[in-house]
C-alpha cells in the first residue's frame, strides 16, 4: 500500500537558518504530493502542493520539488523565522483507482525555531 | 467566511459513555472526512463520505460511527467500544474532485 516516510525531529534551529524536512513515499503510479502545516492546537493547513513529476510547490517561503526518479518532495525554506515552529506533515493522495480521495500521512516533523 | 467548525474544542468524557462530535463545513464541499491524531503517529483515517447518506469505513473504524444527512454536517460518535478514546480529532472535507482536503480546527477528546 501507499506510504510516506519523513524525517523524524525534532529540529531545532535559529532564526534564518536552512531547513530542510525530508519526504519519500512509495505509491503506484504518480501520486499528488502535499505539505500541510500545524501550528499548536490546531488543525492542518495546507502549505504546498504538487500535482506532477518536476513540479515545484511554493508557498511563504516554503519550497519542495516531485522528484520521481528517488520518490521524494523535500520541504526546503531559506531563512526560517520563529513563527516557522510548528509540526510539518507530508502527505500523498492517488490519482487513479478507487482511492483517489485517500490522503496518507507521514508521522510529522516537530519544527522549533528559536531566535 | 467559509470553512469548518467543530465544536467543542475540548471534551471530557467518563469511560464508558458514547460522545459526538459535531463538524460542519460551508464550503459546499462533497466529500467529508474523519481523522484521528496522536502524538508521534501522524493521522489516521476514521470514516469518510463522498456523498450524503452514504460513508465509508477508514483504516480505524472500530469503535467509531457517523451519520450523513446533510451536505454540511458529518458528526462522529465515539462509542464505550473504542478503547482507547483519548486522542485529538481532525475533520475535514473537500471538493469530490478536488485535490486538497480543508481542515478543521480538530477537538481534543479526553477520556477518564
Amino acid at each position: 500500500g501507499d506510504s510516506v516516510t519523513q524525517m523524524e525531529g525534532p529540529v531545532t534551529l535559529s532564526e534564518e537558518a536552512f531547513l530542510t524536512i525530508n519526504c519519500t513515499y512509495t505509491a503506484t503510479g504518480y501520486p499528488s504530493l502535499f505539505w500541510y502545516v500545524q501550528y499548536p492546537g490546531e488543525g492542518l493547513q495546507l502549505l504546498l502542493k504538487a500535482t506532477k513529476a518536476d513540479d515545484k510547490g511554493s508557498n511563504k517561503g516554503f519550497e519542495a520539488t516531485y522528484r520521481k526518479e528517488t520518490t521524494s518532495f523535500h520541504l526546503e525554506k531559506g531563512s526560517v523565522q520563529v513563527s516557522d515552529s510548528a509540526v510539518y506533515f507530508c502527505a500523498l493522495r492517488p490519482n487513479s483507482g478507487g482511492s483517489n480521495y485517500k490522503l496518507t500521512f507521514g508521522k510529522g516533523t516537530l519544527l522549533t525555531v528559536n531566535p | 467566511d467559509g470553512g469548518i467548525t467543530q465544536s467543542p474544542k475540548y471534551l471530557f468524557r467518563k469511560e464508558g459513555q458514547n460522545v459526538t462530535l459535531s463538524c460542519e463545513q460551508n464550503l459546499n464541499h462533497d466529500a467529508m472526512y474523519w481523522y484521528r491524531q496522536d502524538p508521534g503517529q501522524g493521522l489516521r483515517l476514521i470514516y469518510y463520505s463522498q456523498i450524503v447518506n452514504d460513508f465509508q469505513k477508514g483504516d480505524i473504524a472500530e469503535g467509531y460511527s457517523v451519520s450523513r444527512e446533510k451536505k454540511e454536517s458529518f458528526p462522529l460518535t465515539v462509542t464505550s467500544a473504542q478503547k482507547n478514546p483519548t486522542a485529538f480529532y481532525l475533520c475535514a472535507s473537500s471538493s469530490l474532485q478536488g485535490y486538497e482536503q480543508y481542515f478543521g480546527p480538530g477537538t481534543r477528546l479526553t477520556v477518564t
